[in-house]
C-alpha cells in the first residue's frame, strides 16, 4: 500500500466545513483511496472511496487532484458527533500481498 | 444481518496464562486480520489471511498466533509471550476495496 501522510489532529467548531488532507506520493495507477472514521472504543468504518476527481455521498466529499498526490476528504457543516479519528487508506487489498495497512490518522475534535 | 462478531468485548487475563479472542463473519469474506490500537495510537497489524488454512504474520505478530480452519472464523490467541497483552483488539474482513471492522475486544491483564 502506498505510503500516507495525514495530519495527526485538527480542531473544529460545530456547522463549520471541515478538510482533512492526505498525502499520498507514490499512489499506483490501479490504487484507490479509502477514508475509514473511528469513534472511541469502536472499530473503524468505511466512510468514502474514490479513484479521482470528486466524490460525494451523503456523508462527505472526496477530493481528487489530476495526479491524484494528495487527496481532501470534506465534511459539511460539522456536528459534535463527527469528533472522530479519520484514516486515509491508498491501495488495492489484493495486489498488495493481502496487508491492509493503517496509519495514525487524524484525531478531529468538533467544539460547540 | 451481515457482519463480523468479535467476543468477549471485555476480557481480563492473568499474566503467563493464553487467551483467545473470537472473530466470527458471515460477510462471505476470504481476507480477514486483527489489528491491535493502543491509547490514543493508530492500528498496527498482527495476523492476516487471504483464504482458508493460509496467514501470514502483519507488523507486530511476535507473541500471538492465529488459525483459520474456516473461512467465517479467524481466533487469535495472546500468549503468555507476549509482553505487553492490554490493549483494544480489533478484527476486520474484507473484499478487494473495503474492510469491515468487529466492535473489538479489549483485553486487560490483571
Amino acid at each position: 500500500l502506498a505510503k500516507t501522510t495525514q495530519p495527526i489532529s485538527m480542531d473544529s467548531y460545530e456547522g463549520q466545513e471541515v478538510n482533512i488532507t492526505c498525502s499520498h506520493n507514490n499512489i499506483a495507477t490501479n490504487d484507490y483511496i479509502t477514508w475509514y472514521q473511528q469513534f472511541p472504543s469502536q472499530g473503524p468504518r468505511f466512510i468514502i472511496q474514490g479513484y479521482k476527481t470528486k466524490v460525494t455521498n451523503e456523508v462527505a466529499s472526496l477530493f481528487i487532484p489530476a495526479d491524484r498526490k494528495s487527496s481532501t476528504l470534506s465534511l459539511p457543516r460539522v456536528s459534535l458527533s463527527d469528533t472522530a479519528v479519520y484514516y486515509c487508506l491508498v491501495g488495492e487489498v489484493y495486489n498488495q500481498g493481502g496487508k491492509l495497512i493503517f496509519g495514525q490518522g487524524t484525531e478531529l475534535s468538533v467544539k460547540p | 444481518d451481515g457482519g463480523i462478531t468479535q467476543s468477549p468485548k471485555y476480557l481480563f487475563r492473568k499474566e503467563g496464562q493464553n487467551v483467545t479472542l473470537s472473530c466470527e463473519q458471515n460477510l462471505n469474506h476470504d481476507a480477514m486480520y486483527w489489528y491491535r490500537q493502543d491509547p490514543g495510537q493508530g492500528l498496527r497489524l498482527i495476523y492476516y489471511s487471504q483464504i482458508v488454512n493460509d496467514f501470514q504474520k502483519g507488523d507486530i505478530a511476535e507473541g500471538y498466533s492465529v488459525s483459520r480452519e474456516k473461512k467465517e472464523s479467524f481466533p487469535l490467541t495472546v500468549t503468555s509471550a507476549q509482553k505487553n497483552p492490554t490493549a483494544f483488539y480489533l478484527c476486520a474482513s474484507s473484499r478487494v476495496r473495503e474492510a469491515f471492522f468487529g466492535q473489538g475486544t479489549r483485553l486487560t491483564v490483571v
